[in-house]
Order: structure tokens, then sequence, then C-alpha cells
């Protein structure tokens, strides 16, 4: 069954922690991305990667760190230097990076307490 | 930067009405994307229009594309509760660099009221 998934669905944290937000896809796709959404709001992008071992600043880098050491895998660490950390988080897949149609995952609304 | 623009921000229709979503932008683009969002849940790829094509259909769905006047809009047909959800466009923006990703605008929230 083809996919891509995040987990967990809902995460809370204190303020101060570093907190990672998994996601991973089984579709072969080259590129992966990460976004952020606010209530009412559209995407905004924080990273995105077209290949393993690359990675590249979206619009709303600051307080965010990625990696991408695996095609399936592109976690993305929401540290203590993020401002505003309360927001819900969409991971996305592409075959080809930019212009092809992206996939979505279900999302993790992260609340910081 | 939000390079596209969704038109009205909220839309509410009967059961059975046509629901009409305009899309405008800023920059040339090689394609626009219109996606749809359930209430808590990832964006659903609806349709993908080139910057050559001026409409484009799929099912109740109807997607023109004006490069002139930089705005496309979604049609969506004889509409059912079922179709209440944000829609959101999306643009691939050219000459934006080495590697090019989407920009989603704010979204349109349509209520479909059976």
């Amino acid at each position: 069954d083809g996919g891509i998934t995040q987990s967990p669905k809902y995460l809370f944290r204190k303020e101060g922690q570093n907190v990672t937000l998994s996601c991973e896809q089984n579709l072969n796709h080259d590129a992966m991305y990460w976004y952020r959404q606010d209530p009412g709001q559209g995407l905004r992008l924080i990273y995105y990667s077209q290949i393993v071992n690359d990675f590249q600043k979206g619009d709303i880098a600051e307080g965010y760190s990625v990696s991408r050491e695996k095609k399936e895998s592109f976690p993305l660490t929401v540290t203590s230097a993020q401002k505003n950390p309360t927001a819900f988080y969409l991971c996305a897949s592409s075959a080809l990076a930019g212009t092809d149609t992206q996939y979505f995952g279900p999302g993790t609304r992260l609340t910081v307490l | 930067s939000q390079q596209g623009e969704e038109d009205p921000q909220a839309l509410s229709i009967q059961e059975g009405e046509n629901a009409t979503m305009n899309c405008s932008y800023k920059t040339s683009i090689n394609n626009l994307q219109w996606y749809r969002q359930n209430s808590g849940r990832g964006l659903v790829h609806l349709i993908l229009i080139r910057s050559n094509e001026r409409e484009k259909h799929s099912g109740r769905l109807r997607v023109t594309l004006d490069t002139s006047k930089k705005s496309s809009s979604l049609l969506i047909t004889a509409s059912r509760a079922a179709d209440t959800a944000s829609y959101f466009c999306a643009t691939d923006a050219s000459g934006s660099g080495s590697a090019r990703q989407l920009t989603f605008g704010s979204g349109t929230q349509l209520t479909v009221l059976p």
C-alpha cells in the first residue's frame, strides 16, 4: 500500500525542547518537502530535498533542521530556536522536484505548552 | 512569499449548485495545480493545468487558466456535501532559480449545505 506517512498525529512539547517529526514515503519519490500551516492560512515551505544527502531552505527555515540520509525518510526537527512552533506540519513528496504533483501525508499537529 | 491568492476566502452554497473559486498569481508560471484539504488532513491533488493550456476537465471539476490575466478558476459542478473542504491553488513559477518549488495560496473554504 503506497503512500506517505507522518507520525505522530499529535505532539505536545514544552518550551525549550527540541522535537522531531517523522515523515516516511514508499512511493520511490526523489523529492520531499516540509510545510507549515497556521489556522486559516496556506502552506509555507520550511525545507525541501531533491535527492538523498541534499536539502535546501524554504521560505521559513529558521528554527528548523532536517536530514535526508535515506530516500524514504525526511525527518524535521523543530528546535527551541523556533519562536512560535505551534502549527500543523505537512510533509509531501514528488517524483520530480518542484514541477510534479505533490503527495501529502496526513500531517502532525504540534502544540507547545 | 505568497504567489497565488484565492478568492473568495470563504464560500457557502447549497447542494447541487456550482461553486467557483478563483486564483490570481504574480509571476510567470510553468503550471498551476489545485489541491483540496479536508479539515485537519493532508492535501489531495485535484488537477494540474500547464501554462500552454486554457481549460481542463476532470469529472465534476473544470479548471481554466488565463496567463494574460495571471488567473485561474476552479469550477465544481453539482456540488455535494462531501465537497466541503478548503481548496488551494499552487503555482510552479518559472525562473525562480535552480530548484523550482510550488507556492501555495491561502485557500478558499467551501461549505456545501445539504
